[in-house]
């Protein structure tokens, strides 16, 4: 059984397109999270849900918008895509909201935008 | 806000050798530090972590990492690497913002593995 499942695993679409990217963890875990990988293999937090509610936005574009219909899913919609949303897009999760906690990190979705 | 360096972007190694890769972090006074492994075409996973006390860390697959507070690092080793530990290498501390976790990693390194 995979514990953080996202789907697609690849995503190739134009410029100025809406898409969808779906994440769903079956470990129970009560905080989700999506990260962004550039490039250069560099990741950062994007947003991270508690109990279905947003505890952090990194001042991530108005396109860019989650949502966690229940604890054990977190979707991320972009509307209006960029060349520079072209990364890989991590779900992760973990249990509680604690420094000292491990986040378990989905296979990615590659996203290419031309 | 926490930062993390990771001095070396790429690390060639012939198989069998030890291998070292290292990581500082900027100071505060509660730290907590990751060391995650991303294979190629794959999510990371969790190696090992230090939260409190011994300083040294054993971690998946063989790795070990030493936390050392007067330099501020965390380096991570391995006594003798596989073509298998060919990978990304991410160190990350961890603070809370805003009531939740937040990992911030450094930039990564390469580990190769030459046999």
């Amino acid at each position: 059984d995979t514990a953080v499942s996202q789907t697609p695993k690849y995503l190739v679409t134009q410029m100025g397109n809406d898409k969808s990217i779906k994440c769903e963890q079956n470990l129970g875990h009560d905080t989700m999270y999506w990260y962004k990988q550039d490039s250069k293999k560099f990741l950062k937090i994007m947003f991270s849900y508690n109990n279905k509610e947003l505890i952090i936005n990194e001042t991530v574009p108005n396109r860019f918008s989650p949502k966690s219909p229940d604890k054990a899913h977190l979707n991320l919609h972009i509307n209006s895509l960029e060349l520079g949303d072209s990364a890989v897009y991590f779900c992760a999760s973990s249990q509680g909201t604690g420094p000292r906690g491990t986040q378990y990190f989905g296979p990615g979705t590659r996203l290419l935008v031309l | 806000a926490q930062s993390v360096t990771q001095l070396d972007s790429q690390v060639p190694v012939f198989e069998e050798a030890p291998v070292e890769l290292r990581c500082n972090y900027s100071s505060s006074v509660s730290v907590y530090l990751f060391w995650y492994v991303q294979y190629p075409n794959q999510g990371l996973q969790l190696l090992l972590k230090y939260l409190s006390g011994s300083t040294l860390v054993k971690g998946i697959n063989g790795f070990e990492a030493e936390f050392n507070k007067s330099q501020t690092s965390f380096h991570l080793r391995k006594p003798s690497v596989h073509i298998s530990d060919t990978a990304e290498y991410f160190c990350a501390v961890s603070e809370v913002i805003q009531g939740a976790q937040k990992l911030v990693f450094g930039q990564g390194t390469r580990l190769t593995i030459n046999p």
